[in-house]
């Protein structure tokens, strides 16, 4: 069956533009997560949903940053005025509950690079 | 300090050789251990999932929790060259999933 997609695949934009990054979650799955992983830095958390809600927002690095889901299915990731350290892979995963312990499968992720 | 450490490697090992990975942690509430690979260019994709002290056995892989040490490890039996990877730990706390750094993994033929 289908897996997590993101899109784009890739992105590569200039200091300053917004983007906006895509994840389409297993169908059926509930819980919803959003990480970024730059070299050497491992899987940094930045948002987690249950449902179309957003319990966790604490990970988000800083105000340029926001997600939304709505009808409990697809989310977009938003980066306003993109800098440069915000280059990173961006990975979405979902779980079929919310519940830390449930299994997340993860998507290719969104390799956004801010020149 | 970080809340889970992990040795980046890489890590070079000989086909059939047996392969230990760990990660230490600093939080006490950290309740569910797991292990995630990630093949380059890929997500990673869970591989092994604890929660009690202990050891947990799956094929070729065996993970270990010692939380008394909060230390974790993975060890893979008869490594082969498809088990190279970034093996990430990761751990569940509060709201989040923390995860370490990765150790880059490569079984030599």
């Amino acid at each position: 069956g289908a897996g997590v997609s993101q899109s784009p695949s890739n992105k590569v934009t200039e200091k300053g533009k917004d983007v906006e990054l895509r994840c389409d979650p297993i169908s059926g799955h509930t819980a919803l997560y959003w990480y970024r992983q730059s070299l050497g830095q491992g899987l940094e958390f930045l948002i987690y949903f249950q449902g179309n809600s957003a319990p966790d927002k604490s990970g988000l690095p800083s105000d340029r940053f926001s997600a939304e889901r709505t009808g409990g299915s697809v989310s977009t990731l938003t980066i306003q005025r993109t800098q440069q350290e915000d280059s990173a892979v961006y990975l979405c995963a979902s779980s079929l509950a919310g519940g830390l312990q449930e299994t997340q499968y993860f998507g290719p992720g969104t390799r956004l690079l801010v020149l | 300090q970080k809340e889970v450490e992990q040795d980046p490697g890489p890590l070079s090992v000989p086909e059939g050789a047996i392969v230990s990975l760990n990660c230490t942690y600093s939080n006490s509430a950290f309740q569910y251990f797991m292990w995630y690979r990630q093949y380059s260019r890929k997500g990673p994709e869970l591989l092994m999932y604890t929660y009690s002290s202990g050891n947990k056995e799956d094929g070729r892989f065996t993970a270990q929790v010692d939380k008394s040490s909060k230390y974790i490890s993975l060890f893979i039996r008869d490594s082969q060259p498809s088990d190279s990877a970034t093996y990430l730990c990761a751990m569940t706390g509060y709201q989040k999933v923390t995860f370490g750094t990765g150790t880059k993994l490569q079984v030599i033929p």
